[in-house]
């Protein structure tokens, strides 16, 4: 699986947007970019995931690419809760027995 | 459904002991695997395992055993703990181990090897 690219920390004033981007320039064909994250030592919880078109669910909205060598992951609105740390994985469709590996991630401090 | 359970929450070894992290899902996933996270670091697959009787190693396996005797549970087991054992373990589940899925993470286990 394509390795990925995170800045290790972001500020981002509560109640504003929050980008937080992805780098994943050795993305394959069949691998879909993946968002965790992990708020306080609870473990890791599934946010949004997507192939090569925009994707929006009741959490986040996902802005890939044209050529999907870069990600950003968007909180419309961050609250203070959305402190956490946001992992991207990159990840085969096809694997049989994948397995996923998360980075370092990016840590947010949403600031009041 | 409980989700991913794991057992027990905070456990304290002496060098050389050995004990069994417990992991279990009630949802029926194919996929289970097991991460540790030392502080301040991002998480680290151990093992892995596709499916009943079937494991496979991660990043980090030495000094880790796994089994998978059911759908259900996948204990890990620490044969002999070192303080370099020191970390939060989690377990995760997913319902294949292909296609589009998302991975369901237990609390974590935190472990103190003395």
């Amino acid at each position: 699986d394509a390795k990925t690219t995170q800045p290790p920390s972001m500020d981002c004033a509560e109640g504003r947007a929050a980008n937080l981007p992805c780098n994943h320039s050795t993305i394959s064909g069949n691998e879909y970019v993946y968002w965790y994250r992990q708020i306080h030592s609870q473990g890791p919880q599934y946010i949004i995931h997507g192939l090569k078109n925009n994707e929006t669910n009741e959490m986040a909205s996902l802005i890939i690419t044209e050529d999907r060598k870069s990600s950003t992951l968007i909180l419309p609105h961050a609250t203070l809760r959305d402190t956490a740390v946001y992992y991207c994985i990159v990840r085969s469709l096809y694997t049989g027995g994948f397995k996923t590996i998360f980075g370092a991630g990016t840590r947010l401090f949403v600031k009041a | 459904n409980a989700g991913v359970t794991q057992t027990p929450k905070f456990q304290v070894l002496k060098t050389g002991q050995s004990m069994t992290l417990q992991c279990a899902q009630d949802m029926n996933h194919e996929y289970m695997s097991w991460y540790r996270q030392d502080p301040g670091m991002g998480l680290r697959l151990i093992h892995y395992s596709v499916g009943a009787g079937i494991t496979d190693q991660g990043e980090v396996p030495n000094g880790y055993n796994v089994s998978r005797s059911t759908t259900e549970d996948f204990p890990l087991r620490l044969l002999s703990a070192a303080p370099s054992q020191t970390s939060v373990y989690f377990c995760a589940s997913s319902y294949t181990t292909s296609g589009v899925n998302e991975q369901f993470f237990g609390p974590g286990t935190r472990l103190t090897v003395l």
